[in-house]
């Protein structure tokens, strides 16, 4: 999992405000990059996820930036909302890998304040 | 649809027990499946990868003998934690995978809502 650097770690916003949530990786082989969100005691769910041949990807209040030669992306959460509080992960995929391994980062805890 | 569901959703056991967990793809087959591990406030840990019909493959430092995984059927695989101790208390969570083959370029993997383990 070292091969997956996300920040910050946790994360306090204002409702309607914008939450930012980044990522870094090293292997270059990694060629479909997903976020996850998981509220408490329950398991990830696929929010959001780009492909490397397209620099952004938006849906609703969600969007992926992807800097392929900064080998970073991130999630951006417009109009932040209470109900969107939970704890968000990135995590990249290999290319041509047939077990399709996720590689995740550490988390971020998202609050967002009412 | 792709729908991944685990059972028991809580167990507390004593300790040497052994514990076994469900993990069901209930409207797809699901080629692949994963073992994760959690512990609180913290990422999943990749314990092994199973396919169906053959032996599970195990991350580095995960105890085959103790955490066995059977992957009986396209849409079950089952993880049993054996003479369980404390340091096994978790939130353990499946997630299943299509697969190439049908058609997920990427293979998606649709993950259970989790089992929390306890053990006394």
């Amino acid at each position: 999992q070292q091969q997956v650097k996300q920040s910050p770690q946790s994360l306090i916003v204002q409702k309607g405000g914008i939450s930012i949530i980044n990522c870094a990786y090293e292997n270059t082989a990694f060629d479909y990059f997903p976020w996850y969100q998981q509220f408490p005691g329950k398991g990830p769910a696929l929010l959001i996820a780009i492909r490397p041949d397209v620099s952004e990807k938006k849906e609703g209040r969600f969007t992926i930036s992807f800097n392929k030669s900064a080998k970073q992306f991130s999630l951006h959460i417009m109009d932040s909302q209470p109900g969107d509080s939970a704890t968000y992960f990135c995590a990249p995929e290999r290319r041509g890998s047939t077990l399709g391994r996720l590689y995740f980062g550490r988390g971020t805890q998202l609050t967002v304040w009412p | 649809g792709a729908v991944v569901s685990q059972h028991p959703s809580r167990v507390i056991c004593k300790s040497g027990t052994s514990v076994k967990i469900e993990c069901r793809s209930l409207d797809f087959q699901a080629t692949t499946m994963f073992w994760y591990r959690q512990f609180p406030k913290k990422s999943l840990m990749l314990m092994a990868t199973s396919n169906e019909g053959s032996k599970a493959t195990y991350e580095q430092g995960v105890e085959k003998d103790k955490f066995l995984i059977n992957h009986a059927s396209l849409t079950l695989s089952t993880l049993t934690v054996t003479s369980a101790h404390p340091e096994d208390s978790s939130f353990y969570i499946c997630s299943a995978s299509l697969g190439l083959g049908a058609g997920a370029k990427y293979n998606e993997q649709f993950f259970g809502p989790g089992t929390r383990l306890t053990v006394l």
